[in-house]
């Protein structure tokens, strides 16, 4: 059960897209398609931003899409805003149980 | 209002135990998958346990296999954490979170409560 890796950080200016990648093995992101990504914001709880690799919650903004290739998943988000400033983690499911990403800050510049 | 309240958390010594409670509200609790989900201090997140919606499925991490036990009582719209032989690295925030889907366990944490601070130290 190795987490599965993340970039520390990643940024962009307010307007642009930045993308971050989720790298595991075939026994949990590139076997299944339960891929979901959380934003946390300083001592606030994980927030679900997608679910089954590409779907989105009722509630978060269109701005948030996800994807899958092979054993990497990947969360993109366009138009930063300020508010988008966070933590952010991708998880998978990796047969009957579940591992978190390293995490991600993203920095709006 | 869809809520999850933590407690049970607190200061213990390496090696006791400690019981953690999840009391839900505001959705139909015995439909859906629960799951514990912890954070060091200034670290990461971390899959601690699930229980499918009747207790008939039951994961753990492999770092606390054989030390905690998830259980849940439907008539109480709780779920529960047994954490025995405590370890250093055990110290954490717990959160307590709802799978997103009915019956099916998908491993989406929809609903989060605000966690409960467990203390490991002598």
């Amino acid at each position: 059960q190795s987490a599965l890796t993340q970039p520390p950080s990643a940024s962009g200016s307010p307007g642009q897209s930045v993308t971050i990648s989720c790298t595991g093995t075939s026994s949990d992101v590139g076997g299944y398609n339960y891929v979901s990504w959380y934003q946390q914001h300083p001592g606030k709880a994980p927030k679900l931003m997608i679910y089954e690799v590409s779907k989105r919650p009722s509630g978060v903004p269109d701005r948030f899409s996800g994807s899958k290739s092979g054993n990497t998943a990947s969360l993109t988000v366009s138009g930063l805003q300020a508010e988008d400033e966070a933590d952010y983690y991708c998880s998978s499911y990796a047969g009957s149980n579940n591992v978190f990403g390293t995490g991600t800050k993203v920095t709006v510049l | 209002e869809v809520q999850l309240v933590e407690s049970g958390g607190g200061l213990v010594q390496p090696g006791r135990s400690l019981r953690l409670s999840c009391a839900a509200s505001g959705f139909t609790f015995d439909d859906y998958a629960m799951h514990w989900v912890r954070q060091a201090p200034g670290k990461g997140l971390e899959w601690v346990s699930g229980i499918s919606w009747n207790s008939g499925s039951i994961g753990y991490a492999d770092s606390v296999k054989g030390r905690f036990t998830i259980s849940r009582d439907n008539a109480k719209n709780s779920l529960y954490l047994q954490m025995n032989s405590l370890r250093a690295e055990d110290m954490a925030l717990y959160y307590c979170a709802k799978d997103m889907e009915v019956v099916v366990i998908t491993y989406a944490f929809d609903i989060w409560g605000q966690g409960t601070m467990v203390t490991v130290s002598s």
